[in-house]
């Protein structure tokens, strides 16, 4: 089966811009999270979807940063207007409804905000 | 509130044995994961312990102990494609289904 799939795999910004990253989530998978991980420290947890809900967003660091996921399918996150301190990697992961077989996640967007 | 803490970094040679240590303070608790992370990768998962003892998959092993707040990750047979970072991650309730991850372990395997 397919992975989870997050594009870009970099993007480079300018401090004020924005940036829409995608995942796509593995079919099937009704759950959907994003981390991110700044500056080699560990990863952290921004939210959950489970279908097109939002279950969970208290690790999302400020109203700059808004998470969609329309149709219960793919998911985006947005940055606007982005600052320095957004630089890291976003993880997109995606479950089955048992945490017995773990999260797959994709291989990161790395944001470099300039 | 949730840390978990591991080993910055570890070395080893090809075919020891590691083991790679996590501990945890958490105001709820779940059950304990490992990821492995290579270099621009994905973290890819490797075990989920939910009860205490051991957890054996091929050459990796985890292992919880709740009463000490303590589980490990032992990797036998080392290889140099096992050169990685390793997570510990906890699940605090099923209510709530985010990872906290530890800081993540840097394994040098060397020949």
């Amino acid at each position: 089966e397919a992975g989870v799939t997050q594009f870009p795999s970099h993007s480079v910004i300018e401090k004020g811009q924005t940036v829409t990253l995608r995942c796509d989530p593995i079919s099937g998978h009704d759950n959907l999270y994003w981390y991110r991980r700044v500056m080699g420290k560990e990863i952290k947890f921004l939210l959950h979807f489970v279908k097109e809900s939002k279950q969970d967003e208290s690790g999302m660091p400020n109203n700059r940063f808004l998470a969609e996921r329309t149709g219960g399918t793919y998911s985006t996150l947005k940055v606007q207007p982005a600052e320095l301190e957004d630089s890291g990697v976003y993880f997109c992961a995606s479950s089955q409804s048992h945490i017995l077989y773990g999260y797959t996640f994709g291989s990161g967007t790395r944001l470099t905000v300039v | 509130g949730q840390s978990l803490e591991q080993p910055s970094e570890v070395t080893a040679v090809e075919g020891a044995i590691v083991q790679i240590n996590c501990t945890y303070q958490t105001s709820g608790f779940y059950g304990l994961s490992w990821y492995q992370q290579h270099d621009g990768g994905a973290p890819t998962f490797l075990s989920y312990n939910a009860l205490d003892g051991l957890e054996e998959t091929g050459r990796f092993s985890s292992f919880l102990s709740r009463s000490d707040s303590y589980g490990y990750l032992l990797l036998q047979e080392l290889q140099m494609k096992d050169s990685a970072s390793y997570f510990c991650a906890n699940i605090m309730d099923t209510g709530r289904r985010a990872l906290t991850f530890g800081s993540g372990t840097r394994l040098q395997v060397q020949p």
